[in-house]
């Protein structure tokens, strides 16, 4: 099973800032990786697959990058709407599809 | 505008059965696979398992925490999933979420989130 290491745990960043989020393999892979955003109270939702390509509607703002064992997901421009816990999944090597713990995105 | 509606949740004790169901609108079901994927405070996202459109065999694959005791079924006349669940434990407790996907490995469209709680 592969794990996946996100950090940090939380991360506050000022508006308008970059905010930049890990994600670590426990085993190398390409780009079969997913971001997903979710807010309190609400279902997580897809921003990005395949490491580096943006769902549909997602704002350009919010990039992927990475391979191997270590993923990047940049937002370039803090916005209060991206105020949420951001999560990675991998789907290279299933099952099981499996899950970081999440990284919490808030306002310094 | 695309829809996944859960319901059945609730509270159970253990070693009872549930059926969750998602009831889908705004794509053409037939062609996406569904998944169930749950959230706990112990252990955040957890995929629970999937079900491939009919065009890829209508199959289901398993977590193995949840295998031999989950479910996974779609009726294709009414676009709804289900996840039949089992010999509850407590751990299977949280928020089961459904999502259609065109590719069943990214997660594309969820549901709200049905709570699960399995407790005596």
């Amino acid at each position: 099973e592969i794990v996946l290491t996100q950090s940090p745990a939380t991360l506050s960043v000022s508006p308008g800032e970059r905010a930049t989020l890990s994600c670590r393999s426990s085993h190398s892979f390409s780009s079969n990786l997913a971001w997903y955003q979710q807010k309190p109270g609400q279902a997580p939702r897809l921003l990005i697959y395949g490491a580096s390509t943006r769902a549909t509607g997602i704002p350009a703002r919010f990039s992927g990058s990475g391979s191997g064992t270590e993923f990047t997901l940049t937002i370039s421009s803090l916005q209060s709407e991206d105020i949420a816990v951001y999560y990675c999944q991998q789907y290279d090597n299933w099952p099981p599809i499996t899950f970081g713990q999440g990284t919490r995105l808030d306002f310094k | 505008e695309v829809q996944l509606v859960g319901s059945g949740g609730g509270l159970v004790q253990p070693g009872r059965s549930l059926r969750l169901s998602c009831t889908t609108s705004g794509f053409t079901f037939g062609d996406y696979a569904m998944s169930w994927v749950r959230q706990t405070p112990g252990k955040g996202l957890e995929w629970v398992g999937f079900i491939r459109n009919k065009a890829y065999g209508g199959t289901s694959e398993y977590a193995a925490s949840v295998k031999d005791r989950f479910t996974i079924s779609r009726d294709e006349s009414k676009s709804i999933a289900y996840l039949q669940m089992n010999s509850l434990k407590t751990e299977d407790t949280g928020v089961y979420y459904c999502i259609g996907s065109l590719d069943i490995l990214i997660l594309q469209h969820w549901g709200q989130g049905i709570l699960v709680t399995v407790s005596s």
